[in-house]
């Protein structure tokens, strides 16, 4: 089973802060993500990573940036954190081909205060 | 730009009635169409997906989704819903030459005993 890991559930920063998430996937998969989740508003991804050190903007990649070093870590990071980024993060992870899934992390819940 | 459209945010239903959740997506091209679940509490998991062959696909849980290409549409149905079908359901769909996927906003399904 695929397994996707974040490393914090629920994160509390202030703003201004520098603030990195990391996700880790044991599949050896190519593709990695990450998204926003918003009620309302659904998935919006940030940035999309198709091989190390190769990255993609997404929808919403303002404010953030990404770091693929390995294969198998893909980091989020918020520059200078604000109010507007507080929300629901989720990591996922696919094989290349777009009729793949994706493989989804349980999130971390960022508050910005 | 693509997108994908879920009309129905929030449906109620009791146990044992039957459900049809609507998606529509907006792309003239093949794609690839996905349906996903995210239980309370837990990460986001694929319910069945659809890129060639049969319009009418079978996932898991009893749920089932039909391919119309002539309507651009997706729909997800359930004959008899449980009170552990309570979930959010999220449509995807990406144009089959990425492996991005588009979300739609999502539907919250709570279901009554």
């Amino acid at each position: 089973d695929v397994k996707v890991t974040q490393s914090s559930r629920y994160l509390v920063k202030r703003t201004g802060e520098k603030v990195f998430l990391e996700c880790v996937q044991d599949m050896d998969h190519e593709n990695m993500f990450w998204y926003r989740q918003d009620p309302g508003l659904g998935l919006r991804l940030i940035y999309f990573s198709y091989d190390v050190k190769m990255k993609e903007k997404g929808d919403i990649p303002e404010g953030y940036s990404v770091s693929r070093e390995k294969k198998e870590r893909f980091s989020l990071i918020l520059e200078s954190a604000s109010t507007n980024q507080t929300s629901m993060y989720l990591c996922a992870s696919s094989s290349q081909g777009a009729y793949q899934p994706q493989h989804f992390g349980d999130g971390t819940r960022l508050s910005i205060l | 730009a693509q997108s994908v459209s879920q009309h129905n945010h929030h449906v109620i239903l009791s146990e044992a009635a039957s459900l049809e959740l609507g998606c529509n997506y907006s792309y003239g091209g093949t794609v690839n169409l996905f349906w996903y679940v995210q239980y309370p509490g837990q990460h986001l998991q694929l319910l069945l997906k659809y890129f060639s062959g049969d319009p009418l696909v079978k996932g898991i849980k009893g749920f089932e989704a039909e391919f119309i290409k002539s309507k651009f549409s997706f729909n997800l149905r359930k004959p008899s819903v449980q009170w552990s079908d309570t979930a959010e359901y999220f449509c995807a769909v990406n144009a089959r030459n990425t492996d991005k996927l588009i979300f739609g906003t999502g539907t919250r399904l709570q279901v009554f005993p």
